[in-house]
């Protein structure tokens, strides 16, 4: 148990539907990250926020979005959803993110996977 | 930009067999490499990193990884094979362009099926 939780563990929606997917963070983690794993694409990173702030941006639509809360749990919302988008998501969280003297590192959440249908 | 290509989608061996996947790397400034293990229908679990310091890198369940920068390699290797090392392997490398804060940039993954 990595002690990041996410939520649900199965999602099955319809086309053009918006889902929230919920991350919660290990106990004393300020960054979180956002990875889709599909079977073409591979394993691909999102999106990073860290103290709820934005960090960094990777290869994500403008139909999703994120945020992460006060109390540090994240939500990443992805709406007029398509076949295409059926994937596991994956939340990860570190300490902190990357500096030039110290890596953290990243622990994974089980993911949840959405099936668009 | 840094990438990952992992040679070969699926591996299988005998056990008690050398296990061996294989990850080249492109990076433009030292890397800092990772493999991760994911057994069916769980996450991600780190097996071991590279930052800097000693190149052969000792990870858990007996597995360990060199990095030979000549090679841009940073293959996983395992004695000896067991059972419960049957698991998707996903070798990856932090990427560090600007802006960056850590995120990784992974494999496509190898499938390593382990026979009795």
């Amino acid at each position: 148990d990595s002690g990041v939780t996410q939520t649900p563990k199965h999602l099955i929606t319809a086309t053009g539907q918006r889902v929230t997917l919920r991350c919660s963070p290990r106990s004393g983690d300020l960054s979180v990250y956002w990875y889709q794993q599909s079977l073409d694409q591979g394993l691909q990173f999102l999106i990073q926020y860290y103290n709820g702030e934005e960090r960094a941006k990777g290869n994500i639509l403008e139909r999703f979005s994120a945020q992460q809360f006060p109390d540090l749990h994240s939500e990443l919302n992805l709406s007029s959803l398509e076949l295409g988008d059926s994937a596991l998501y994956f939340c990860a969280s570190s300490v902190s993110g990357w500096t030039a003297a110290a890596y953290n590192e990243q622990f994974f959440g089980p993911g949840t996977r959405l099936t668009v249908l | 930009a840094q990438s990952v290509t992992q040679l070969g989608s699926h591996v299988s061996v005998s056990e008690g067999a050398l296990v061996l996947l294989r990850c080249n790397y492109s990076s433009s400034v030292p890397p800092y490499l990772f493999w991760y293990v994911q057994y069916p229908n769980q996450g991600l679990q780190l097996l071991l990193k590279y930052t800097t310091g000693a190149t052969l890198v000792k990870g858990i369940n007996g597995f360990e990884a060199e990095f030979k920068k000549s090679e841009t390699s940073f293959h996983l290797t395992k004695p000896s094979a067991h059972m419960s090392d049957a698991a998707e392997y996903f070798c990856a490398v932090r990427e560090s362009d600007g802006g960056s804060q850590g995120n990784l940039i992974f494999g496509k993954g190898t499938k390593l099926s382990v026979k009795p």
